[in-house]
């Protein structure tokens, strides 16, 4: 079955620290890996893919075949990263498997 | 990428009744969607709507309950029928412009029955 896992329904941290956003997924083929970000009271928007391999806002996420794993990742965290955060598979359709989300909250 | 339009952004209803949402696109999209977020959970796919053809439902989604057109590749309308509680949540419109690209989200109808 495709399913993905995000263990932390909030992560906090201070500014300036690192942030790691933990993604794992269950997909029996070659799957497309997103990250979604949703600021307050604006529209889930595309933060990165993986076959793009690009860091977006500073972010980057590498796809990990053997840990199953697509965790983003930022060395230092800014206030305005602060927003819900969705991991999201594409398979051999065209359909989209969400996570549940993370929130980051990063304090001053 | 596109520019999606969806209307209306937020509604009250009275259960027992149906309201239908909106979502315009600003170019042709080969691929539409809705999908529903209910409060405190993650967005779940209900249908990929077909342009001159019947909507494609997800498990546990019904064309009765959720009835879906797509006139043209611009257009569709998601209907949400005999409305109750339950079916309180944003919904929401996706596309994909085509190829590989990704896809992209409106801002959501946030639906509250009451």
């Amino acid at each position: 079955a495709q399913r993905v896992t995000q263990p932390e329904k909030l992560l906090s941290v201070f500014k300036g620290a690192p942030v790691e956003l933990k993604c794992n997924y269950s997909y029996s083929g070659s799957p497309e890996l997103f990250w979604y970000v949703q600021y307050s009271r604006q529209r889930l928007q595309l933060l990165l893919r993986h076959i793009s391999r690009e860091s977006i806002k500073g972010f980057t996420a590498d796809l990990n075949k053997g840990e199953t794993s697509f965790h983003l990742k930022k060395p230092f965290a800014q206030e305005e990263d602060s927003a819900m955060y969705y991991c999201a598979l594409r398979g051999n359709t065209d359909k989209l498997i969400f996570g549940t989300g993370t929130r980051l909250q990063v304090f001053p | 990428s596109a520019v999606i339009s969806q209307k209306p952004s937020r509604d009250i209803c009275q259960r027992g009744t149906s309201l239908t949402i909106q979502c315009q696109v600003d170019s042709q999209v080969t691929m539409m969607f809705w999908y529903r977020q209910q409060p405190g959970q993650s967005l779940t796919l209900i249908a990929t709507a077909n342009q001159g053809s019947e909507a494609t439902y997800e498990s546990g989604f019904v064309i009765d309950k959720f009835p879906i057109s797509r006139p043209n590749l611009t257009f569709s309308t998601l209907t949400v029928s005999n409305m109750s509680p339950e079916d309180s949540s944003i919904y929401l419109c996706s596309v994909r412009t085509g190829g590989n690209q990704p896809q992209h989200f409106g801002d959501g109808t946030r639906l509250s029955i009451l």
